[in-house]
């Protein structure tokens, strides 16, 4: 199976800033079929980027993902308090599906 | 999208088994794949299983396969998640979760979920 590793394990910032996310496969993704959630206490995850770079319905355009291959990344700029919560990617292109562990981004 | 609501909380002893299901409404459910992912108390998301309604295929983790079974009532658009020989480990809450069928057309594999369910929390404990 793919191997997600995400990086860092938790980010610390403030408000307004840019927020930079990393997540490597153990095998490229051939069809870029990768995935980024947000979730926050105590709810669901919820999609804001798939296909590496596609944002879903109604997310906002300071979302932003990109990569191929085996690196990935998700930026998320000007910060929001909102947008503090555990960021997860998940890869789709082969089965079975895998997450990465996960990127807590805090409040500094 | 689909808006997906699921059967609520379970209690259950080791060695017994849990039913819990997912029922969909607001858009065309042949459209849609479902998954199921768990996530333990204080841990990441575990992808599980899907199924396509449409066709009645299954997929399944190579870890939960001999003790899961997803089946689909396309008359009542609802999802169910069979998972047998409860442990203790499978403490967890487990969502379900929808995605487009045009997201991954002509592919094997299963499309990311741009709906989850509220989550239902199965406790194993003796």
């Amino acid at each position: 199976e793919i191997v997600l590793t995400q990086s860092p394990h938790t980010l610390s910032l403030s408000p307004g800033e840019t927020a930079t996310l990393s997540c490597r496969a153990s095998q490229s993704l051939t069809s870029s079929f990768l995935a980024w959630y947000q979730q926050k206490p105590g709810q669901a995850p919820s999609l804001l980027i798939f296909a590496a770079s596609t944002r879903a319905t109604g997310i906002p355009d300071r979302f932003s993902g990109s990569g191929s291959g085996t690196g990935f990344s998700l930026t998320i700029s000007r910060l929001e308090p909102e947008d503090f919560a555990v960021y997860y990617c998940q890869q789709y292109d082969t089965l079975p599906l895998t997450f990465g562990g996960g990127t807590k981004v805090e409040i500094k | 999208q689909l808006h997906l609501v699921q059967s609520g909380p379970e209690v259950k002893n080791p060695g017994s088994s849990v039913k819990v299901s997912c029922k969909a409404s607001g858009n065309t459910f042949s459209d849609y794949i479902i998954t199921w992912v768990r996530q333990a108390p204080g841990q990441g998301l575990e992808w599980m299983a899907g199924i396509v309604p449409i066709f009645d295929t299954t997929k399944y983790a190579q870890k939960f396969q001999d003790r899961v079974t997803l089946t689909a009532d396309k008359s009542t658009a609802t999802v169910y998640l069979d998972l047998r020989s409860l442990r203790s480990d499978d403490t967890a809450f487990y969502f379900c979760a929808s995605g487009p069928r045009r997201w991954v057309f002509g592919s094997t594999t299963l499309p990311p979920a741009d709906s989850w369910g509220q989550g239902t929390m199965v406790t194993v404990s003796s």
